[in-house]
């Protein structure tokens, strides 16, 4: 596609339930990074791969959050047993390279009930 | 955890102004990027800025770097409704490739 893809866009869960949010690059983009944004804040960083290696999960906030790219393309961010704080926007994005611009997604909106 | 601050939080002004947003940042850069989010959308890439660049211009932005006092500032002249989003600035750590830091964004407001 033409740009990041993302889904879905917004999710409600019940305390408790795992979520899946999916994204999908820029077809060629090696890097691809994850970010949590708070009502009201910039973006935080969660995680960052390199084609299929995670290179840096610093940010991933605990043991919860589980974020993969197995063959270098599409992206899956994992959060099990849900828990009220971990509302937000996930936002998802690429970049050709390794240093310049990042290509964002429109995020996916989750609620945890 | 952010890495900088923006300044002011909010700005409101009317249509034809210019718009001025600065953003103070802590550490050692390799590069200074401007972006751009509407009210529910992902961020757009406006403007790169290199360590050892001073100012830089694209269209009817200008954005300044001073790393001696870890600042930039973002000028949007001649400001139409259009523009009314919320601005941040992000961090690229030297050495770090492009993972990119956040400031907590200025939200801009142009009145007709």
């Amino acid at each position: 596609g033409a740009g990041v893809s993302q889904s879905p866009r917004y999710k409600v869960a019940k305390r408790g339930q795992d979520v899946a949010l999916r994204c999908d690059p820029i077809s060629g983009h090696v890097s691809l990074f994850w970010y949590q944004q708070a009502l009201g804040q910039g973006p935080e960083f969660l995680t960052y791969f390199q084609n299929e290696a995670q290179l840096d999960k610093s940010g991933l906030p605990s043991d919860r959050f589980f974020a993969e790219r197995p063959e270098g393309s599409v992206s899956t961010l994992k959060i099990q047993r849900t828990q009220q704080e971990d509302s937000a926007v996930y936002l998802c994005a690429s970049s050709l390279d390794l240093l310049g611009e990042l290509f964002f997604g429109e995020g996916s909106r989750l609620t945890v009930l | 955890s952010q890495q900088g601050e923006e300044d002011p939080q909010a700005l409101s002004i009317q249509e034809g102004e210019n718009a001025t947003m600065n953003c103070s940042y802590k550490t050692s850069i390799n590069n200074l990027q401007w972006y751009r989010q509407n009210s529910g959308r992902g961020l757009v890439h406006l403007i790169l800025i290199r360590s050892n660049e001073r100012e830089k211009h694209s269209g009817r932005l200008r954005v300044t770097l001073d790393t001696s006092k870890k600042s930039s500032s973002l000028l949007i002249t001649a400001s139409r409704a259009a523009d009314t989003a919320s601005y941040f600035c992000a961090t690229a750590p030297t050495g770090g490739g492009n993972k990119l830091t956040f400031g907590t964004g200025t939200q801009l407001k142009v009145e007709l």
